[in-house]
């Protein structure tokens, strides 16, 4: 079965600076990778996937990552945070043409103080 | 993007009663709903995947008969705790897929309380 690590489970940064959250996945086969973000009191949201094509991924609210095969890697970063973006950032993988049933990370808990 | 609705989002019982949660997708047809269970500091753990119309599968270690799920139309799937005790108090969470798609859409939670 797939297990997915995220490292540093809390990250505090102040605004304006850069965020990397790492991300590992186990499986050897054909992937599909999300991150989820969990803000406080909401239910988890899709920030970004990637199934195929350019290996850098645009999401929402500025977030990237980038996915490396070789290193089994899909990072997740931000240049410049801001407060809004506190929240918990969850890493997931799925084999590609499986039965969709996802594997998680334990989470980054992210905090930026203003 | 799709919208699952769990209900409800919170729920305090007593040890030994038992308590249904919902989950229904609101504007598409779910063949596939998952149900997670969080822990504090912890990822989500899968619980089980629940087919319309058909049993569930449990993953390893997941009591079937004490976590009933149904599935019994393509938009609402159910997870009921039987006889539930405070360690059975936790964050569930659903998910669901349509038939063409591959991204799992989650509802907000329930958060369960058992004194």
């Amino acid at each position: 079965a797939q297990s997915v690590s995220q490292h540093n489970h809390h990250v505090i940064l102040s605004e304006a600076a850069s965020l990397e959250l790492g991300c590992n996945y186990s499986y050897g086969g054909t992937v599909n990778l999300f991150w989820y973000v969990q803000y406080p009191g909401q239910h988890l949201q899709l920030l970004l996937k990637y199934f195929s094509g350019d290996p850098l991924v645009k999401g929402i609210k500025g977030f990237e990552a980038e996915f490396i095969k070789s290193k089994f890697s899909f990072n997740l970063r931000k240049p410049s945070v801001q407060w809004s973006d506190t929240a918990e950032y969850f890493c997931a993988v799925n084999r590609r043409n499986g039965n969709n049933r996802l594997a998680f990370g334990k989470g980054n808990q992210v905090v930026v103080i203003p | 993007g799709a919208v699952v609705s769990q209900h409800p989002s919170r729920v305090i019982c007593k040890s030994g009663t038992s308590v249904k949660i919902e989950c229904r997708s609101l504007d598409f047809q779910a063949t596939t709903m998952f149900w997670y269970r969080q822990f504090p500091k912890k990822s989500l753990m899968l619980m089980a995947t629940s087919n319309e119309g058909s049993k569930a599968t449990y993953e390893q270690g997941v009591e079937k008969d004490k976590f009933l799920i149904n599935h019994a139309s393509l938009t609402l799937s159910t997870l009921t705790v039987t006889s539930a005790h405070p360690e059975d108090s936790s964050f569930y969470i659903c998910s669901a897929r349509d038939s063409g798609g591959s991204e799992a859409f989650f509802g907000q939670g329930t958060r369960l309380t058992v004194v």
